[in-house]
């Protein structure tokens, strides 16, 4: 069974840092593209970032280019999500997503960007 | 960028109609369109992949169709635990882009 747990997530005030894990297991995560979306409270779905299954490519929206960079280490079917220069209108539930068919979805971690 | 046009965003229906949720790409997605649901407090679901892929463990009332740009989610007679929005995803070219979700309530 797939699971995706991810952890790192809470109040940071604007222009901070903040960096989200993501602890993957049921498959062979180095096998696999993963990404992060997320979803503003109240509202509709984005998507953040996404890697291929050894890491060499990243992609990313312009909403979060040059800001937000995704990692993973495959050693330990980890996956990573480091956001600088948070702002307001990165407030959401961060989910981290299994493969380029977006199957399977983390529970999910709130980020609040508040002074 | 891809625009993805969901609709209706709001919708009643009775328990054992047949539902339509209907997503419109502003240019040509190949068939990589997905259809999730997602229920209050919880992560989104996937129903259906590549238009018309039913992912495992999905009940068989859920069902997806179409091309090119116009793509459809129908669920055959509806059930009580089928309250939740309903959102797409066009996987085709990035910047991934989702709709803006459908509320589904039954009357």
């Amino acid at each position: 069974e797939v699971q995706l747990v991810e952890t790192g997530g809470g109040l940071v005030q604007p222009g901070r840092s903040l960096k989200l894990s993501c602890v993957a297991s049921g498959f062979t995560f180095k096998n696999y593209w993963m990404s992060w979306t997320r979803q503003a409270p109240g509202k509709g779905l984005e998507w953040v970032a996404s890697i291929t299954n050894s890491g060499g490519y990243t992609y990313y929206p312009d909403s979060v280019k040059g800001r937000f960079t995704i990692s993973r280490d495959n050693a330990q079917n980890t996956l990573y999500l480091q956001m600088n220069s948070l702002r307001s209108e990165d407030t959401a539930a961060y989910y981290c997503v299994h493969s380029s068919v977006f199957d399977y979805w983390g529970q999910g971690v709130m980020v609040t960007v508040s002074s | 960028d891809i625009q993805m046009t969901q609709s209706p965003s709001f919708l009643s229906a009775s328990v054992g109609d047949r539902v339509t949720i209907n997503c419109k790409a502003s240019q040509n997605i190949n068939n990589y369109l997905n259809w999730y649901q997602q229920k209050l407090g919880e992560p989104p679901k996937l129903l259906i992949y590549n238009t018309n892929n039913l992912q495992t463990g999905i009940p068989s009332r859920f069902s997806g169709s179409g091309s090119g740009t116009d793509y459809t989610l129908t669920i055959t007679s509806l059930q009580p635990e089928d309250v939740a929005t309903y959102f797409c995803l066009q996987h085709s070219s990035r910047p991934l882009t989702f709709g803006s979700g459908t509320k589904l309530e039954i009357k």
